[in-house]
């Protein structure tokens, strides 16, 4: 069964300290994934995607990810977390429809 | 970028009554949107695929004739939701697919969102 899994419900932070979400996906075809961000009430906005080549993708807001396909994973990293980084972060996995993973909510601390 | 908007950002109807969302690609055409439910603190959920010209394909348990997807035009997208009831409040988010490769990979743009709340 296709499935995407977000294992961190909830991340806590400081502000300047490095940040990992995890991702792990379950697809029968070549994977394209990709990673939003939700504010609250506000609908998504694309971070990054993969669909080929290079396996380390940036993306904005200085976010980086990873595609390991043998660990059939896309962990999304940043170096350094700003405060305005606190949101919902989805990972998701299609080509023309997609699977959302469950989310993972990131707090940051002052 | 591509931008997609919706109407409303939020609204309340009552009990019995239909409400029609809108959900436009502002400076692109889209022939195919999806329309997502998000309950609160889950991910979203896959309600259809609305093809422009085309009767849209629902997601298995979606009522369709609850949920009506008209796709008229290239830049407009509409979801009425009929008879609502209580247990249809929810956050509902359209999104517009964008960039199709050779391989068929693409990317969705998301609208920011419609709260409805039915009392």
């Amino acid at each position: 069964a296709q499935s995407v899994t977000q294992p961190d419900i909830h991340i806590t932070v400081s502000e300047g300290a490095s940040l990992e979400l995890r991702c792990n996906y379950s697809y029968g075809a070549t994977p394209y994934l990709f990673w939003y961000v939700q504010s609250p009430g506000q609908g998504l906005q694309l971070l990054l995607k993969y669909f080929s080549g290079d396996t380390l993708v940036q993306g904005i807001k200085g976010f980086e990810a990873e595609f390991k396909r043998s660990q059939s994973s896309f962990n999304l990293r940043k170096p350094s977390v700003h405060w305005s980084d606190a949101a919902e972060y989805f990972c998701a996995v299609g080509d023309y429809k997609y699977i959302f993973g469950t989310g993972t909510r990131l707090k940051v601390l002052a | 970028g591509a931008v997609v908007s919706q109407h409303p950002s939020r609204v309340i109807c009552k009990s019995g009554t239909s409400v029609k969302i809108e959900c436009r690609s502002l400076d692109f055409q889209a022939t195919t949107m999806f329309w997502y439910r998000q309950f609160p603190k889950k991910s979203l959920m896959l309600m259809a695929t609305s093809n422009e010209g085309s009767k849209a394909t629902y997601e298995q348990g979606v009522e369709k004739d609850k949920f009506l997807i008209n796709h008229a035009s290239l830049t407009l997208s509409t979801l009425t939701v009929t008879s609502a009831h209580p247990e249809d409040s929810s956050f509902y988010i359209c999104s517009a697919r964008v960039g199709e490769t050779l391989s068929g990979a693409s990317e969705q743009y998301f609208g920011p969102g419609t709260r409805l709340t039915v009392t």
